[in-house]
């Protein structure tokens, strides 16, 4: 079946410091791979996407890779802030009646001090 | 913008009451999902539905039934509530897809559900 696994959490960080958040997938087929954040109090957005193997989604400082050989799409950043303070999920796509159904993974908590 | 909205954001509600949440849309998406939020496990998708009138079960729709009678409006319904379905509920809603085409899934803020 489609699972997604991820980096147990809470993750606490200073700012500045370099961020690496695993996700790990298991999938029939080609999905297509997400990282969602949720800020405190908020829905989810869409952080970054990657639709085939090899390709790298970036934005706001942030990038992951998709990695077919080792079933991985782990997000990093360089220097991190106070602001990017959330929680980060994994995700993966299934195509179901035309429909992009998502499976997440358990979501990583980040806390950034100052 | 894209705006998904939530009737509530927190409900209190007894065991044994029927229970129904809003979610609407107002970018004409075709797509529309239910998914449920609980610490160590993700989100879980609850139902989704394709079209007016359509629906599909997700991975957890036990207890659960929705409608959609109208393209903009989602709405999920606990028939009776119990403890165990106390979370966070989250409405999104997506473009109608086509091959492989990703159309990105835009959630609302949520519903934290108790059920006393």
């Amino acid at each position: 079946g489609n699972s997604v696994t991820q980096m147990e959490g809470p993750v606490t960080l200073s700012e500045e410091a370099f961020l690496t958040i695993n996700c790990t997938y298991t999938a029939t087929g080609y999905p297509s791979l997400f990282w969602y954040v949720q800020y405190p109090g908020e829905g989810l957005q869409l952080l970054l996407k990657a639709t085939k193997a090899d390709d790298k989604g970036s934005n706001k400082g942030f990038e992951a890779t998709y990695r077919k050989e080792t079933t991985s799409f782990h997000l990093e950043k360089g220097s991190v802030q106070v602001s990017d303070s959330a929680v980060y999920f994994c995700a993966l796509s299934r195509i179901i009646q035309g429909a992009q159904k998502l499976v997440f993974g358990q979501g990583t908590r980040l806390t950034i001090n100052p | 913008d894209v705006k998904v909205t939530q009737s509530s954001r927190y409900l209190v509600k007894r065991t044994g009451e029927k229970v129904f949440l809003e979610c609407v849309q107002d970018m004409d998406h075709e797509n529309m999902f239910w998914y449920r939020q609980d610490p160590g496990l993700g989100l879980r998708l609850i139902y989704f539905s394709y079209d007016v009138k359509m629906k599909e079960k997700g991975d957890i729709p036990e207890g659960y039934s929705v409608s959609r009678e109208k393209k903009e409006r989602f709405s999920l319904i606990l028939e009776s509530a119990s403890t165990n379905q106390t979370s966070m509920y989250l409405c999104a809603s997506s473009l109608r897809g086509s091959g492989r085409a990703v159309n990105t899934q835009y959630f609302g803020p949520g519903t934290r559900l108790t059920v006393l």
